[in-house]
């Protein structure tokens, strides 16, 4: 079945560094790559996506970058905040499968 | 803006209780979605519906049921609880991609629903 994994589980950063977290994908299909951020407490929101005829994609300090041929996407945050702590997920696929997701802590 | 409610917030039933959560969701999407959330497992797809009677298998849908009689209602059924379904809950809804239409298939969420099965 479509498989979808994260890495790393937890980051920990100090402030002003940047953050990476990355994903790899197994349906070779997907054309849709969406990062949700949910903080403590609260439900899973979209902070960015890319699709599959894009490589790169920035908002502000977040950008994604998509290697389809290598099947792996990536969320990079830059100077990072405190207000960035929070648990941030993947997914990929046809039916939308997450990763297991990455608890980003942010140290002042 | 769009609205996804889940029925409750909270629920404690007992082992071998069937058990019902619903979610309704308000923009006229046509998927909808259950996921279960445990820590360290990320959100694990149990059913989606892609349209009123459709459903499709996600990777957990052992011991759970779906129905989507209309289109802004997608229940999740729990036929006979047990401990190790104890866990949170979500539904979300996205439009369906159409060729040469809008093509977002943007996740929205609901708050949430925490089950504890005794």
């Amino acid at each position: 079945g479509e498989n979808v994994e994260q890495h790393p589980s937890t980051l920990s950063v100090q402030e002003g560094d940047s953050a990476v977290i990355k994903c790899t994908y197994s349906d070779s299909a997907s054309n849709y790559f969406p990062w949700y951020k949910q903080e403590l407490g609260k439900r899973p929101q979209l902070i960015i996506d890319i699709r599959s005829n894009v490589g790169e994609k920035k908002d502000q300090r977040i950008a994604v970058t998509l290697n389809k041929t290598a099947k792996h996407f990536s969320l990079h945050i830059t100077e990072t905040q405190p207000e960035d702590s929070a648990v941030y997920f993947c997914a990929a696929g046809f039916k939308t499968i997450f990763g297991a997701g990455t608890r980003l802590f942010v140290k002042a | 803006d769009v609205k996804v409610t889940q029925s409750s917030r909270y629920l404690v039933k007992r082992t071998g209780e069937k058990v019902f959560l619903e979610c309704v969701q308000d923009m006229d999407h046509e998927n909808m979605f259950w996921y279960r959330q445990d820590p360290g497992l990320g959100l694990r797809l149990i059913y989606f519906s892609y349209d009123v009677k459709m459903k499709e298998k996600g990777d957990i849908p052992e011991g759970y049921s779906v129905s989507r009689e209309k289109k802004e209602r997608f229940s999740l059924i729990l036929e006979s609880a047990s401990t190790n379904q104890t866990s949170m809950y979500l539904c979300a809804s996205s439009l369906r991609r159409r060729a040469g239409g809008p093509r977002g298939e943007t996740q929205y969420f609901g708050p949430g629903t925490r089950l504890l099965v005794l």
